[in-house]
């Protein structure tokens, strides 16, 4: 089976703290994403990474950066938290090629941050 | 970004009854997936879907792909209390950053025993 781990998922930090949020999946998949969601605003995009030290920005990346050192892992990084930044983050990944299998994108069981 | 059209935003059955939600979208998908996300969890893959007009089941579950390439629907038959959570759709289109999913809001499922 398919494993994407977050490694914390509870976490309180004041505002003005930088805070690290790690992903790791064990497929070996090139794509991997981050997720914020909201209630009722669903899923929204911040980044994503095709590749080692590769990343595009997706919908709402202000105040965030990544980073990808190791195909394996994705890590997301709010330089400054802000209590707007409070929220459920989700990382994922997929296979880049086309078709069935890179179609299917596989979830963490997501990180509740809470800025205070 | 783009969002689908899922409803029903949300749905309060009885136990055993059929749930039936969907997906609209005013642009052509070559790909729609349903997860299901239970309470405090990441969402889960339940069903893929990669042809106009396929219809896949999952044990309770059966979805389709619309002919139209712009929509699909997830059925869910006899409910019990475990389905309780929230369902989204996603679609992929091909072609550019075709890895990128765009992402329903959401149908949240309450199934009172």
């Amino acid at each position: 089976d398919v494993k994407v781990t977050q490694s914390s998922r509870y976490l309180v930090k004041r505002t003005g703290e930088k805070v690290f949020l790690e992903c790791v999946q064990d497929m070996d998949h090139e794509n991997m994403f981050w997720y914020r969601q909201d209630p009722g605003l669903g899923l929204r995009l911040i980044y994503f990474s095709y590749d080692v030290k590769m990343k595009e920005k997706g919908d709402i990346p202000e105040g965030y950066s990544v980073s990808r050192e190791k195909k394996e892992r994705f890590s997301l990084i709010l330089e400054s938290a802000s209590t707007n930044q409070t929220s459920m983050y989700l990382c994922a990944s997929s296979f880049l090629l086309t078709g069935r299998a890179g179609n299917t994108i596989y979830f963490g069981e997501g990180s509740w941050l809470t800025v205070v | 970004g783009q969002q689908l059209n899922q409803s029903p935003q949300s749905m309060f059955i009885q136990e055993g009854e059929d749930v039936s939600m969907n997906c609209t979208s005013s642009s052509i998908f070559n790909t729609w997936l349903w997860y299901k996300q239970d309470p405090g969890e990441g969402p889960v893959l339940l069903i893929a879907l990669y042809k106009a007009g396929e219809l896949t089941s999952n044990g309770r579950l059966t979805a389709q792909f619309g002919i139209t390439r712009k929509d699909s629907f997830l059925n869910i038959s006899a409910s019990i209390p475990s389905d309780v959570g929230i369902y989204f759709c996603a679609g992929q289109r091909s072609g550019g950053s075709n890895y990128k999913l765009t992402f329903g809001k959401g149908t949240l499922l309450t199934v009172n025993p």
